[in-house]
């Protein structure tokens, strides 16, 4: 059963801590996404990656990082620097250089109490 | 920046209506144009999408219209179920190495009885 997982689906953070989402996918697709979804905003861009150990910001990559040590992985660790990380974070992956269908995790919506 | 705006915000349209939804972009690199479904506390789906060699596509009650000149596409909905009320995504691509989708910001639809 191909896909990708992501866990948590809910996760609390206390002020100053840094947490990791977790992506994971079966697709043996090269590239990877990481996007943020507010409401209004659509979804943007946190990071991506196109192959193992290596990966580019996107638009909004301040107080985020990210890991790509192996094709089926693609950690996300959202870090005290990100002054308003409540929000629902999805993961994707597509084929590399074409990303004609991107498909999606069902998403970790994080809370900081 | 959008590169991508999106319209109208939220709708609502009677059961056997039309929906529409409306998207214009700016970057005319842009070569491949994503239609994405999105239900409640899951990740976005591709529903149907279009290059811009063609003015229209059809897939069972969702058609995009594609206006090259005035860089705009739409999406259609055509007798509106219940069943479709979701949040609707346009997107745009410039395929490519590196190539990633920018979304708009997103359109709530709800069908009603």
């Amino acid at each position: 059963d191909g896909g990708i997982t992501q866990s948590p689906k809910y996760l609390f953070r206390k002020e100053g801590q840094n947490v990791t989402l977790s992506c994971e996918q079966n697709l043996n697709h090269d590239a990877m996404y990481w996007y943020r979804q507010d409401p209004g905003q659509g979804l943007r861009l946190i990071y991506y990656s196109q192959i193992v150990n290596d990966f580019q910001k996107g638009d909004i990559a301040e107080g985020y990082s990210v890991s790509r040590e192996k094709k089926e992985s693609f950690p996300l660790t959202v870090t005290s620097a990100q002054k308003n990380p409540t929000a629902f974070y999805l993961c994707a992956s597509s084929i590399r250089d074409k990303n004609t269908e991107a498909f999606f995790g069902q998403g970790t919506r994080l809370t900081v109490v | 920046q959008q590169q991508v705006k999106q319209s109208p915000q939220s709708l609502i349209v009677q059961k056997g209506g039309i929906s529409i939804i409306n998207c214009a972009y700016e970057n005319t690199a842009f070569d491949y144009f994503p239609w994405y479904q999105q239900f409640p506390g899951k990740g976005p789906a591709l529903l149907i999408a279009i290059r811009p060699d063609v003015s229209e596509k059809k897939e069972g009650r969702f058609t995009i219209s594609f206006n090259k000149s005035a860089k705009q596409f739409s999406l259609h909905i055509m007798d509106s179920q219940p069943g479709d009320s979701a949040t609707y995504f346009c997107a745009a691509l410039q395929t490519g190495t590196a190539s990633k989708l920018t979304f708009g910001t997103g359109t709530r639809l709800q069908v009603t009885l």
